[in-house]
């Protein structure tokens, strides 16, 4: 069965500090996104990439940056915390330019900034 | 702008009844659309998805979901819901390399 697998479930950090969330995909796939979930506001793009070293900004980057040295892993880091960023993070990924089977989803990182 | 709209952000629904939750659409061009579900504490999964062809679509656990170019709209409906399908569902739709997502509906199920 393929697989976005987000390597943490929970995250408490503080503010001010440096935070890496991982994302990685077994899938061989092209793309991959960051979203930021929050009530009401349903699923917002952070950044995504097309191929490795590839990077866009999505609708949100401010206080976010990426990094995808290798195919299969997508970091989303923050590079100095707030408490505006207490929120869902999921990771997503496609295959190519193909939407045939739409995004494949991790099952999230939830992370509270204190 | 893109953009689309799911009206209702909570709906209960005993079980048993009937569920239809509603999605519309604003794009220059038609989309293509997707329902997705997300259970608590988990990622989201594919339920569904209209590309072009018969406008209803049929989806796993028993969802369907169907097209109205004149409405807009995708609106996502199960004949008889189950306790488990208690979750929030997010519309999509996608066009020109760009995937825009509803703000989320979320399922309460009644004994």
């Amino acid at each position: 069965d393929v697989k976005v697998t987000q390597s943490s479930r929970y995250l408490v950090k503080r503010t001010g500090e440096k935070v890496f969330l991982e994302c990685v995909q077994d899938m061989d796939h092209e793309n991959m996104f960051w979203y930021r979930q929050d009530p009401g506001l349903g699923l917002r793009l952070i950044y995504f990439s097309y191929d490795v070293k590839m990077k866009e900004k999505g609708d949100i980057p401010e206080g976010y940056s990426v990094s995808r040295e290798k195919k299969e892993r997508f970091s989303l880091i923050l590079e100095s915390a707030s408490t505006n960023q207490t929120s869902m993070y999921l990771c997503a990924s496609r295959i190519g330019v193909g939407i045939w089977y739409g995004y494949t989803f991790g099952s999230g990182t939830r992370l509270t900034v204190v | 702008a893109q953009s689309v709209t799911q009206p209702d952000i909570h709906i209960t629904v005993s079980e048993g009844a009937s569920l239809e939750l509603r999605c519309n659409y604003s794009y220059g061009a038609t989309p293509y659309l997707f329902w997705y579900v997300q259970s608590p504490g988990q990622g989201l999964q594919l339920l569904l998805k209209y590309f072009s062809g018969d406008t209803l679509v049929q989806g796993i656990k028993g969802f369907e979901a169907e097209f109205k170019r004149s409405q807009s709209s995708f609106n996502l409906r199960k004949p008889s819901v189950h306790w488990s399908d208690a979750a929030e569902y997010f519309c999509a739709g996608y066009n020109n390399n760009d995937m825009r997502f509803g703000a989320g509906t979320r399922l309460t199920v009644k004994p």
